[in-house]
């Protein structure tokens, strides 16, 4: 089974705080997201990756950065935390074949930021 | 640009009672579709998919045919279970594009009553 982890469930931060969020998928896939997901508003796509040190912004890359070093792991990086990042962050992987791009999801981390 | 629309909710259905959520996609080239279902407290799962016009995804008594005439996507499931309440998230990729990316709907939210 394909799995994807996320380092935390819950966090909370403070306003101003460096935040780093953590994703590590187990099956090789080359493609891995981060979304946002908010009542009323579903996910939105906000950085993604499709090789090693390869990066796209999605449709709400501001106060967001990223990082993949190696294949497996995604982190999302929150500069500067302010509260209207409060959301849940849900990570995601995919395989480059057969055109389908299925994607597979880590539990999400729920984070607050007071 | 692609996007998905689907039935806002929340739906509210007693056991045993027939669903039906719509979702109606715009694309640019032809795209994969797909359900996927998130559980209270959980990330999203795959629930089905269809890769072309036509076709049927079904899985768990869920199913869903992939209309291009009428560019639709509706999920039915002839009697629901309590253990189906879950938001429900239609979503397309473009089978064009190497970016792998999917589009999500904004979730419809299922409640079950006994």
């Amino acid at each position: 089974d394909v799995k994807v982890t996320q380092s935390s469930r819950y966090l909370v931060k403070r306003t101003g705080e460096k935040v780093f969020l953590e994703c590590v998928q187990d099956m090789d896939h080359e493609n891995m997201f981060w979304y946002r997901q908010d009542p009323g508003l579903g996910l939105r796509l906000i950085y993604f990756s499709y090789d090693v040190k390869m990066k796209e912004k999605g449709d709400i890359p501001e106060g967001y950065s990223v990082s993949r070093e190696k294949k497996e792991r995604f982190s999302l990086i929150l500069e500067s935390a302010s509260t209207n990042q409060t959301s849940m962050y849900l990570c995601a992987s995919s395989p480059e074949s057969g055109g389908s791009y299925e994607q597979y999801f880590g539990p999400g981390t729920r984070l607050t930021v007071t | 640009g692609d996007s998905v629309t689907q039935m806002e909710g929340p739906v509210t259905l007693s056991e045993e009672a027939f669903l039906t959520i719509n979702c109606t996609y715009t694309a640019t080239g032809y795209p994969s579709l797909f359900w996927y279902v998130q559980y209270p407290g959980e990330g999203l799962q795959l629930l089905l998919k269809a890769t072309k016009a036509d076709d049927k995804g079904s899985n768990k008594g869920f199913e869903a045919t992939y209309r291009k005439e009428t560019t639709s996507f509706h999920l039915e499931k002839g009697s629901v279970q309590v253990s189906d309440s879950a938001v429900y998230f239609c979503a397309l990729s473009d089978r064009g594009s190497t970016l792998g990316r999917l589009y999500f709907g904004r979730g419809t939210q299922l409640t079950v009553w006994p």
